[in-house]
């Protein structure tokens, strides 16, 4: 597609349910990076992948973050067992690779709010 | 460690020029980016810089970078209203590949 696509753009869910987020990155582009922004914490990196590499999970903040990427294209993060603290924006971003300088092109967002 | 400063806000006259100043903490920072986010959307990119500049002019646009001081701006010239919004400085660090470290952000308000 043209741009970086996410979904939901919205969810609001109750503590403790699981939820899913979507990212479709920019066609080609080998490489796809979860951010979380949140007024407490401000921009932080979650997980990146790149190509067929292990992933980079260093800034999940617990067990209840995972990621996947399937066929080198989409991802999901899925957070388990939900809390109020994991409400946020929960951005994607993607670029052509992760070397040179490559800029991050991001999508709008999913908000996220646990009520 | 790896951070990235900036002023939170700026206040200035439609018509005037701003800017937008960081400072970050890795001297051996390979890229530095400027990103625009208006309320409800995610991050434009708006002008990156290889270390090895010292500026890089686009349209309205020049961003200034001392390795010396590890000091960024970014000017806007003519600021137009539709310029308000959260500008965020980032560096990806010597130390990685790919993941960007986030200033704060700086909200420019542009009065008519």
């Amino acid at each position: 597609g043209a741009g970086v696509s996410q979904s939901p753009s919205n969810k609001v869910t109750e503590k403790g349910k699981d939820v899913e987020l979507r990212c479709d990155p920019i066609s080609g582009h080998t490489a796809l990076y979860w951010y979380r922004q949140s007024l407490g914490q401000g921009l932080e990196f979650l997980i990146y992948f790149q190509g067929n590499s292990a992933p980079d999970k260093s800034g999940l903040p617990s067990d209840r973050f995972s990621a996947e990427r399937t066929g080198g294209s989409v991802s999901t993060l899925t957070i388990q067992r939900t809390q109020q603290e994991d409400s946020a924006v929960y951005l994607c971003a993607s670029s052509r690779n992760s070397q040179g300088g490559q800029p991050q092109h991001f999508g709008d967002g999913t908000r996220l709010s646990i009520l | 460690g790896e951070d990235v400063e900036q002023s939170l806000f700026l206040s200035v006259r439609e018509g005037d020029s701003s800017v937008i100043n960081c400072t970050y903490t890795d001297s051996s920072s390979t890229y530095l980016y400027w990103y625009k986010q208006e309320p409800g959307a995610g991050l434009q990119l708006l002008t990156y810089i290889f270390s090895n500049m010292d500026m890089k002019q686009d349209q309205r646009l020049t961003v200034l970078l001392n390795k010396k001081d590890k000091h960024l701006s970014l000017r806007i010239a003519d600021t137009q209203t539709g310029d308000s919004a959260i500008y965020f400085c980032a560096e990806i660090p010597s130390s990685n590949t790919g993941k960007l470290i986030f200033g704060q952000g700086t909200t420019l308000q542009v009065k008519p």
